[in-house]
């Protein structure tokens, strides 16, 4: 079984700065990967970025990073140059190849 | 291909009565999945497919709940006998494995309100 915790409900970031999200998981399985998806009010989940538990390497997409520390569990999302269209909910999950296990997420708003 | 189609995308039904849910998924990906959401929640898994396999089910699916994937493309979700508590963003997703990052993609979903 997986268990995934957002322990940050509500995030906010002035336009161009930089925020990070937090998460942490728990997990039994060897081989498993971690995503964060962006849930805007339109409701469609969407893919920010994923990381394999196997690659020590950080994941990047453009402005956004995952600060991914295996042993202590943790899998944080950076945001840089924040923008208005960052504004969502933002869940980190996590898969061991079949199902995704879900955070509660965390409501991210973008000051200009 | 324009991605994962559900249909309705929001229902409002009378307790006690029966709801049916579509899910399209993208058309190259063999595997099927059903989440449930609620207000402030994030989702929560409810079963998934393999082509026409169902392989898991979560102990959130009642007997009330039954999902089929036919001929292992579209697949539906009922609700039998619906319930206040059943109110909530049902949402579908499809990936293709084995592919290396079982990337899952989101349906728009379907909010069920129970009245």
């Amino acid at each position: 079984a997986q268990t995934v915790t957002q322990s940050q409900p509500e995030m906010s970031v002035q336009e161009a700065e930089t925020v990070t999200l937090s998460c942490t998981y728990d997990t039994s399985e060897s081989d498993y990967y971690l995503f964060w998806y962006k849930q805007p009010p339109s409701r469609q989940m969407i893919l920010v970025i994923r990381q394999e538990a196997y690659k020590q390497q950080n994941a990047t997409e453009n402005r956004f990073s995952v600060n991914f520390q295996k042993a202590a569990k943790s899998f944080s999302l950076k945001i840089s140059d924040s923008q208005l269209g960052d504004a969502a909910m933002y869940f980190c999950a996590a898969s061991s190849g079949d199902k995704l296990t879900f955070g509660t997420g965390t409501r991210l708003a973008v000051r200009p | 291909d324009t991605g994962v189609s559900q249909d309705p995308r929001h229902k409002i039904t009378k307790r006690g009565q029966n709801v049916t849910f579509r899910c399209d998924p993208i058309s190259e990906h063999n595997r099927l999945y059903w989440y449930r959401q609620t207000l402030g929640q994030g989702p929560e898994f409810l079963t998934y497919f393999q082509n026409e396999a169902q392989l898991e089910k979560s102990r959130l699916l009642s007997d009330r709940f039954s999902a089929e994937r036919p001929k292992g493309s579209f697949s539906t979700l009922e609700i039998q006998r619906t319930e206040q508590g059943d109110s909530a963003m049902y949402l579908c997703a499809s990936s293709l494995v084995p592919s290396g990052s079982t990337e899952a993609f989101f349906g728009q979903g379907t909010r069920l309100t129970v009245v």
